[in-house]
């Protein structure tokens, strides 16, 4: 069964100050790797998709990585506006279905 | 573009009655939608999983005569709450997917049961 556990559970970051998102899987065969912001009371938001380990991308200041059993999603130079919580996902080959992870609460303080 | 919709947005229902939420992707066609319920500071659990015009693929522990699911087309999907209890008190969300990898989400129905 596949498995995601994301690490904070929260977080609270001064604005500026750079930090990074864990969340480590297990799963039979990877298919992808996702990442949602999601703001309260909304559903979530597509971010990036990761393939394969060493897969690298970027969008303003978020940045997602990818190893064989961890992504991670680094902020830099956070904003208030980057508060939400952000939730990490796992697709299994031959399957649509996406796993999720419990998420981490990110809280920029000005 | 993926640009997902659900209708309600939320609702208030009595206790014993049926509750109908509608996602529609409107401007792709959704070969796959998912149902997903997420509760108060816990992540998404899917439901079930429907392809358009097949019946819908349910999760361990979801009970299928009392989350109905209906795929009418390749843009609509309905979830119906029957005979709905304070526990199904939730906020429900629904996940397209366009037949490649991503998965595109609608802004969530929050349901309270009376």
């Amino acid at each position: 069964e596949d498995q995601v556990t994301q690490s904070p559970e929260a977080l609270r970051l001064q604005e500026g100050e750079s930090s990074s998102l864990n969340c480590s899987y297990t799963v039979s065969g990877l298919r992808g790797l996702f990442w949602y912001r999601q703001d309260p009371g909304k559903g979530p938001e597509f971010l990036f998709t990761l393939y394969s380990a060493g897969e690298e991308k970027e969008k303003e200041r978020l940045k997602a990585t990818l190893t064989k059993k961890e992504s991670f999603l680094h902020i830099t130079a956070p904003k208030p506006e980057d508060s939400a919580t952000y939730l990490c996902a796992v697709q299994e080959i031959g399957n649509e279905k996406l796993t999720f992870g419990t998420g981490t609460r990110l809280t920029i303080i000005p | 573009g993926a640009v997902v919709s659900q209708h309600p947005s939320w609702v208030i229902c009595k206790s014993g009655t049926s509750v109908k939420i509608e996602c529609r992707s409107l401007d792709f066609q959704a070969t796959t939608m998912f149902w997903y319920r997420q509760f108060p500071k816990q992540s998404l659990m899917l439901m079930a999983t429907s392809n358009e015009g097949s019946k819908a693929t349910y999760e361990q522990g979801v009970e299928k005569d009392k989350f109905l699911i209906n795929h009418a087309s390749l843009t609509l999907s309905t979830l119906t709450v029957t005979s709905a209890h304070p526990e199904d008190s939730s906020f429900y969300i629904c996940g397209a997917g366009t037949g490649g990898n991503e998965q595109y989400f609608g802004p969530g129905t929050r349901l309270t049961v009376t």
